[in-house]
């Protein structure tokens, strides 16, 4: 079964950083597009960030442009998202998700919650 | 920057047929994905490439889309239907995703 496990969540002060972990089993992460979708309280997923499959590339949302970077341990089949200098706006649960080759995300993981707060 | 949008609700008795529509420019040129979301759980993949079900997917679930227009309909809607729906696609390479649908099965 393909699963995908998010960490790291957690509350963090304004102008903080945070690094989430997407854990995951049953696929190799380094074969795939994989994909960070954030959701704040109440509102409709948003993209946040992909790397490629051999993570020659990669891409942010305007939002975080600058200020998270999206990374891959092949050995430890783990996706990361390194997130700085953090504002209320990024409170949301992070999910990370895989891209299909018919472009549609699945599976999903169940996400992290991250809270940006004084 | 390209927009889908949703109607905010859909309200549906059992057993009865809900659209749920999601609107962009063009947007039948462009591959539509829906996704199923409950309290507290994350996305399930619904419907991709406009129609196309999933394996495990309900055959109840159906997509078209359309002009402007991508429509999600749920034939002979149960209780366990009720959630929020997504729609999304892509943009010269960005992902975009409707503000989303509550459907209410009263």
């Amino acid at each position: 079964e393909v699963q995908l496990v998010e960490s790291g969540g957690g509350l963090v002060q304004p102008g903080g950083s945070l690094r989430l972990s997407c854990a995951a089993s049953g696929l190799t992460l380094s074969s795939h597009w994989m994909h960070w979708v954030r959701q704040a309280p109440g509102k409709g997923p948003v993209w946040v960030s992909h790397i490629n499959a051999d993570g020659s590339s990669t891409n942010y949302a305007d939002s975080v442009k600058g200020r998270f970077t999206i990374s891959r341990d092949n050995a430890k089949n783990t996706l990361y998202l390194q997130m700085s200098s953090l504002r209320a706006e990024d409170t949301a649960v992070y999910y990370c998700t895989k891209r299909s080759p018919n472009w549609y995300f699945d599976p999903w993981g169940r996400g992290t919650l991250v809270t940006v707060s004084s | 920057s390209y927009e889908l949008t949703q109607s905010p609700s859909v309200s549906v008795s059992p057993g009865q047929t809900a659209s749920i529509s999601c609107s962009g420019d063009k947007l039948g040129d462009k591959y539509i994905c829906w996704y199923q979301q409950k309290p507290g759980q994350s996305p399930l993949l619904l419907i991709f490439q406009d129609t196309k079900r999933p394996s495990g997917i309900p055959e109840r679930f159906s997509g078209s889309n359309s002009g402007n227009t991508a429509t999600l309909t749920i034939s002979g809607t149960q209780a366990m239907d009720e959630a929020d729906y997504y729609c999304q696609t892509w943009d010269s390479s960005t992902v975009v995703f409707g503000g989303g649908t509550k459907v209410t099965v009263l």
